[in-house]
């Protein structure tokens, strides 16, 4: 079973610049999430996509906006980058089910990207 | 206010040593409640899901405490590898969102 795989590793962007983080999700998972993890934080939840739907959403301004695809896999875009997006990019699959208050979610290994 | 409050640390203790951490929930409607282990530049790997009965892994008891909203972590017998930040997560049902704390960091000496 391969698990979740995110591209690239690392990024490196400057300042109005637009940036796309890829996200390939764990087999038979149908939801994902992104989230941000600044140095020294937890990870802030971003939005989430179930069945190529948004479904939900933190508190990210409409330049961080996503993707699903009919094979689970996710984008992350964000636009005219600023300094404080320089972070890590965690994506996390689940095997999300309607009517289920949980499933576990497991983490890609994280996007770094750095906004100079 | 945050959703999840926890104590930075770090935290020092010597192998061997029990060590507990808590994490405080604002909101009463959350659901399911987890701790997250984070290595040094690594992703989250969960821990252990905490139950309302508090539950136990080997060296690693959860406790949850709905009325007073908060729960907690206990390591027995600290390893050098438990060394690591410590997340808790709480979640709200049907978003199925994932809220974390900024994380304890847990540093086991020889």
């Amino acid at each position: 079973e391969t698990g979740v795989t995110q591209s690239p590793t690392h990024l490196i962007k400057t300042r109005g610049q637009q940036v796309t983080l890829r996200c390939s999700s764990q087999s038979g998972h149908n939801t994902v999430s992104w989230y941000q993890q600044a140095l020294g934080q937890g990870p802030q939840f971003i939005f989430q996509y179930y069945r190529e739907e948004e479904n939900g959403r933190g508190n990210f301004p409409p330049r961080f906006s996503g993707l699903q695809f009919p094979n689970y896999s996710s984008e992350l875009n964000v636009n005219a980058l600023e300094l404080d997006d320089s972070a890590l990019y965690l994506c996390a699959s689940s095997p999300w089910t309607s009517g289920s208050s949980y499933n576990e979610q497991f983490f890609g290994p994280g996007t770094r990207l750095t906004v100079l | 206010r945050k959703e999840v409050e926890q104590d930075p640390g770090p935290f020092n203790v010597p192998e061997g040593a029990t060590v507990a951490f808590n994490c405080t929930y604002s909101n009463s409607a959350s659901q399911s409640f987890f701790w997250y282990r984070q290595d040094c530049r690594k992703e989250p790997k969960l821990l252990m899901s905490v139950y309302s009965s508090g539950n136990e892994d080997g060296r690693f008891t959860a406790q949850l405490n709905r009325a007073s909203q908060y729960i907690s972590l206990l390591i027995r017998d600290s390893k050098l590898s438990d060394s690591a930040t410590y997340l808790c997560v709480v979640t709200l049902y049907n978003f199925n969102k994932f809220y974390f704390g900024s994380g304890t960091k847990l540093n086991v000496k020889p």
